[in-house]
């Protein structure tokens, strides 16, 4: 069974800091890693993508993967109030047509 | 956002009854998906769909049929709904499988079988 694993949360950050998002996944075929945010009764929505080994950034985001550990982060740079929210970590094996999702950690910003 | 509705958004049902909810996309992307979340237990996948008329079982399908008749549709019912069946459900698309093709998600529907 493929399976996903975060730390529950809740992670709690001082605003401005850097917030660190873990993830491990037990299938090493895995080839796409995805990030997606969910606010408090909303529907997630996907903030970042990876499948090359080393770090992507995008603005204050960055995901970083390491197939070899079989681990897959997310930091987020100068932490806002309006971070807080859900982080699902998610994969999919090399042309799958479906993707695991990790039950996710609660971010919360302290202003 | 992906052109994704879900309805109805909320409904309250009786043990017993049928529940049928609707996910529509304007996307034309071949794959939808039926998750269902609840706490502790993350997005759990019910039903998926990779064509019209073409379904395949995900992690929670008892009690749970699906249809796609159209692209653009794909049905979720609830033959007989139970108190156990009460969460929300996320309709989800996507394209065809490939490096960093991901899905996208419909607003939601809660769901209260009392």
């Amino acid at each position: 069974q493929k399976e996903v694993e975060q730390n529950s949360g809740p992670l709690s950050v001082p605003e401005g800091a850097i917030a660190s998002l873990n993830c491990t996944y037990s299938d090493r075929g895995s080839q796409s890693f995805f990030w997606y945010r969910q606010y408090s009764g909303k529907s997630p929505e996907l903030i970042m993508f990876i499948y090359s080994n080393g770090d992507k950034e995008d603005g204050r985001f960055t995901a970083q993967l390491n197939k070899a550990s079989q681990y897959v982060s997310l930091l987020i740079r100068d932490s806002q109030p309006s971070d807080s929210a859900t982080y699902l970590c998610a994969v999919r094996g090399n042309r799958d047509d479906k993707i695991i999702f990790g039950k996710g950690t609660r971010l919360h910003i302290l202003p | 956002d992906a052109g994704i509705t879900q309805s109805p958004r909320h409904k309250v049902t009786e043990t017993g009854t049928p529940v049928t909810l609707r996910c529509h996309q304007t996307e034309n992307h071949r794959y939808m998906y039926w998750y269902r979340q609840d706490p502790g237990h993350g997005l759990r996948l019910i039903h998926y769909s990779y064509g019209v008329k073409d379904t395949d079982k995900g992690e929670v399908s008892d009690g749970y049929s699906v249809s796609r008749s159209k692209t653009e549709d794909f049905l979720l019912t609830l033959e007989s709904a139970t108190s156990s069946q009460t969460s929300v459900y996320f309709c989800a698309i996507s394209g065809n499988p490939g490096q960093g093709e991901t899905q996208y998600f419909g607003p939601g529907t809660r769901l209260l079988v009392l």
